[in-house]
């Protein structure tokens, strides 16, 4: 049984570019949330996706989007890329009923210069 | 809304020894309550859930955790440490009705031999 596969695994972009992540969830999972995670501190919540629609946002700007496809795979764009966008980018899956327990992809570490 | 705090940012404890990790949470509703570990360059790993029922949670590698309500506590325990057990140890909370998991900054755990 697949988990959830992120790629790439690493990025390095110039400022003002864009970037595309990747993310497939764990089999049988509907549901994919994104988080940032900046080295030395916690995830922080992006947004999730459902039935293909962003169901919950956090405090991300605009240039924070994303999409889902039909078979739940999901991808997080960010323009206009800043320094301070380089983290660690996690994507985790889950059913949306129940308790919800999210299981995590490897991350995708963007780099920023 | 909901919060976690984990007390201590670095614990280091002997290989063999009782490994205590810090965790309060705020939360307007009961809380599913989550821990899980980071190893460098990875993804975060559940070592346990708590969502109802018994208090006292057994999770992977020999952790458990107890739910207090009074003290809106989460610590992690493990009887004996071991070499592979040094990591990065997120705490989290999720309100039953809510879809994103809020994250504590996370305690790093160094063993000495």
């Amino acid at each position: 049984d697949a988990g959830v596969t992120q790629s790439p695994t690493h990025l390095i972009k110039t400022r003002g570019q864009q970037v595309t992540l990747r993310c497939s969830p764990k089999s049988g999972h509907d549901t994919v949330s994104w988080y940032q995670q900046a080295l030395g501190q916690g995830p922080q919540f992006i947004f999730q996706y459902y039935e293909e629609e962003e169901r919950q946002r956090g405090n991300f700007p605009d240039r924070f989007s994303g999409h889902q496809f039909p078979n739940y795979s999901s991808e997080l764009n960010v323009n206009a890329l800043l320094l301070g966008d380089s983290a660690l980018y996690l994507c985790a899956s889950s059913l949306r009923t129940g308790v919800q327990e999210q299981y995590f992809g490897p991350g995708t570490r963007l780099t920023v210069t | 809304a909901q919060s976690v705090t984990q007390l201590g940012s670095h614990v280091s404890v002997s290989e063999g020894a009782l490994v205590l990790l810090r965790c309060n949470y705020s939360s307007s509703v009961p809380p599913y309550l989550f821990w899980y570990v980071q190893y460098p360059n990875q993804g975060l790993q559940l070592l346990l859930k708590y969502t109802t029922g018994a208090t006292l949670v057994k999770g992977i590698n020999g952790f458990e955790a107890e739910f207090k309500k009074s003290e809106t506590s989460f610590h992690l325990t493990k009887p004996s440490a071991h070499m592979s057990d040094a990591a990065e140890y997120f705490c989290a909370v999720k309100g039953s009705s809510a879809s994103k998991i809020i994250f504590g900054s996370g305690t790093r755990l160094s063993i000495r031999p």
